[in-house]
């Protein structure tokens, strides 16, 4: 099992530029939930997903949009980016609720200059 | 309104050494109460969770946390320290009324020999 996984690790773009961020979980749960971390701040909740088709903001969701494409993949994507974008982007997955044992991927490293 | 504070930035303890890292949450019911561990470079990792019972809970890696109603906290303890236990460590509640988990801005651990 790889668990939760996520594309790239690493990016730069651009001001104004667009890009989408990919995940995928193979543990077969119904939520998955994109945070960002920036330093000397706990992790913030961009979107989430309670179930396949059904996507909800967050505490920061402004700048962003995602995709439940289906029950494994939940992609965030950045329209056009700004530098207060600049992060570092996990996402997490857990059997249903939002209290349930979150399983977080590696990362994804942003910078927009 | 709900919030969790981890009132120290940085712990530097040696190898085999005791420990105890502070987690104080103001919320308005029970809360449920996590501590996630992140690893340099890594995504973060349940260690335990609280919502009802014993007020003692059991983690993963020798830790453990207890909760204190009267005191609106759960900290975190380990009685010997590895040297594989630096890290940085998230208390967080939840959920919130925007159906967050609030995550504090975390403590980070280094391990001396």
């Amino acid at each position: 099992n790889a668990g939760v996984t996520q594309t790239p690790k690493f990016q730069v773009l651009k001001t104004g530029q667009s890009m989408t961020l990919q995940c995928a979980q193979d543990m077969n749960h119904n939520s998955m939930y994109w945070y960002r971390q920036d330093p000397g701040m706990g992790l913030r909740l961009i979107y989430y997903s309670a179930s396949e088709g059904t996507t909800d903001k967050g505490e920061v969701p402004n700048g962003y949009n995602v995709s439940r494409l289906n029950k494994r993949e939940f992609s965030l994507r950045l329209e056009s980016a700004a530098p207060s974008q600049t992060s570092v982007y996990f996402c997490a997955s857990s059997e249903r609720a939002l209290t349930d044992t979150q399983y977080f991927g590696p990362g994804t490293r942003l910078t927009v200059l | 309104a709900q919030s969790v504070t981890q009132p120290d930035i940085h712990i530097t303890v040696s190898e085999g050494a005791s420990l105890e890292l502070r987690c104080n949450y103001s919320y308005g019911a029970t809360p449920y109460l996590f501590w996630y561990v992140q690893s340099p470079g890594q995504g973060l990792q349940l260690l335990l969770k609280y919502f009802s019972g014993d007020t003692l809970v059991q983690g993963i890696k020798g830790f453990e946390a207890e909760f204190k109603r009267s005191q609106s906290s759960f900290n975190l303890r380990k009685p010997s320290v590895h040297w594989s236990d630096a890290a940085e460590y998230f208390c967080a509640v939840g959920p919130t009324r925007a159906n967050n988990l609030f995550f504090g801005t975390g403590t980070r651990l280094t391990v001396i020999p």
